[in-house]
């Protein structure tokens, strides 16, 4: 069974464009969490996903939105980019929440120049 | 003050020491996940616990949920056991805290 795969593992963008990160959980798991790590710092919490509703959304600006799909996939968006959004990106599954437990993706590693 | 605090914040040790990581919390949770973290970037699970103590190998973690505290052990270490150890703590928020993590040496 496959674990939780991000695509893509790494891309550079120019300050001012948009990206989205994409994000398959593990099968039979339908929660999915993003958080972002900037280099030095522990995992901060962005979203979270349950049942393709939002039930959980971080300290972030509106430029960061989420949607998870009918198969429980996910996609974070990013627009308007800073320097500041350069950070890896991770993504978690769970069955049914925390008290699960959480497989985590290997992340996408995101530059911004 | 964070949420969660970790100690120490770099750790070095000789191959075989037994290595103590510590992490504190503010509010009372309703689990808390010890994190491996290797360069690159991928995250392992390593335990979750939500009371008393667990082992897995030469792992193991224990929490004393009255003094919101929480104990990573590793026994006999060994080089390939250098990594970023991150606590992280569920509070049925719908969300994980994480410490900043302790950056863990060990040299043969």
């Amino acid at each position: 069974d496959a674990g939780v795969t991000q695509s893509p593992t790494h891309l550079i963008k120019t300050r001012g464009q948009h990206v989205t990160l994409r994000c398959s959980p593990i099968s039979g798991h339908k929660s999915v969490s993003w958080y972002q790590q900037v280099l030095g710092q522990g995992p901060q919490f962005i979203f979270q996903y349950y049942e393709k509703e939002e039930r959980g959304r971080g300290n972030f600006p509106d430029r960061f939105s989420a949607r998870q799909f009918p198969n429980y996939s996910s996609e974070l968006n990013v627009n308007a980019l800073l320097l500041g959004d350069s950070a890896l990106y991770l993504c978690a599954s769970s069955g049914a929440g925390g008290l699960y437990g959480y497989t985590f993706g290997s992340g996408t590693r995101l530059t911004v120049v | 003050k964070n949420e969660v605090e970790q100690s120490p914040q770099n750790l070095t040790a000789q191959e075989g020491e037994f290595i103590t990581i510590n992490c504190s919390y503010s509010v009372g949770i309703s689990a808390l996940h010890w994190l491996q973290q290797h360069p690159g970037g991928g995250i392992v699970s390593l335990f979750m616990l939500s009371s008393g103590k667990k082992k897995h190998g030469r792992l193991i973690a224990t929490i004393n949920i009255q003094e919101k505290h929480s104990s990573l052990h590793i026994t006999a270490s060994h080089p390939r056991d250098s990594a970023v150890y991150i606590c992280a703590v569920y509070y049925n928020t719908d969300k994980l805290i994480f410490g900043t993590g302790t950056r863990l040496q060990v040299f043969p």
